[in-house]
């Protein structure tokens, strides 16, 4: 079983949906949850991290920890043509020592 | 303010060649992270540098290696290219001070080897 499960789509949504992302994990020592999106041919860009269960609601995006289901999600409000992309969910231990595991990634195609 | 800048952006190299990528870390940064992303995957971690050590290292072999000078800049080299070592290469940097999982990656290098 991978650390880090990320089903890669392409998931196809009409402007204007909400978008549901999600990630499971096997490790319950990960501690701390980030998402990234990536465009075509550029690097992944941070656009959240938490390190507790429970949501953070950043603009028109919200992640969800549940660390006893080992369950992760990124909701995108009023989805837009400019958010199609690879979304990348990631996760570490609270040691600094400790490397980041990367999902495989999610494509995201949000239809004019 | 720059961001992660690396280079080059695109690199054809021939099996068994070796090949050398830079990156300049975030202003304020100290820590430099590579990764590699095969086409369709998430990225891989290879390695972190601080304070010009290597302090985490990646299941890749010794083929890879790297280095990162005083102003916190950083190499990676890769020796007896691969075909499978095609990929694309990102280096992400971050504030030891804050916290080595605010990561900010660079735009990557598109390394091919024919």
């Amino acid at each position: 079983q991978k650390e880090v499960e990320q089903d890669p789509g392409p998931l196809s949504v009409p402007e204007g949906a909400i978008v549901s992302l999600n990630c499971t994990y096997s490790n319950s020592a990960f501690q701390y949850f980030m998402w990234y999106r990536q465009y075509s041919r550029k690097g992944p860009e941070l656009l959240m991290y938490t390190y507790s269960s429970g949501n953070k609601e950043d603009g028109r995006f919200t992640a969800q920890v549940d660390k006893s289901s080992k369950y992760i999600s990124l909701f995108i409000r009023d989805s837009q043509p400019s958010d199609s992309a690879t979304y990348l969910c990631a996760m570490g231990i609270l040691n600094r020592d400790d490397k980041i595991i990367f999902g495989k990634g999610t494509r995201l195609h949000i239809l004019p | 303010d720059a961001g992660v800048t690396q280079s080059p952006t695109h690199l054809i190299k021939t099996r068994g060649q070796q090949v050398t990528l830079r990156c300049s870390p975030k202003s304020g940064h100290d820590t430099v992270s590579w990764y590699q992303q095969a086409l369709g995957q998430g990225p891989q971690f290879i390695f972190q540098y601080y304070e010009e050590e290597e302090r985490q290292r990646g299941n890749f072999p010794d083929r890879f290696s790297g280095h990162q000078f005083p102003n916190y800049s950083s190499e990676l080299n890769v020796n007896a290219l691969l075909l499978g070592d095609s990929a694309l290469y990102l280096c992400a940097s971050s504030s030891n001070r804050v916290s080595s999982y605010e990561q900010y990656f660079g735009p990557g290098t598109r390394l091919t080897v024919t």
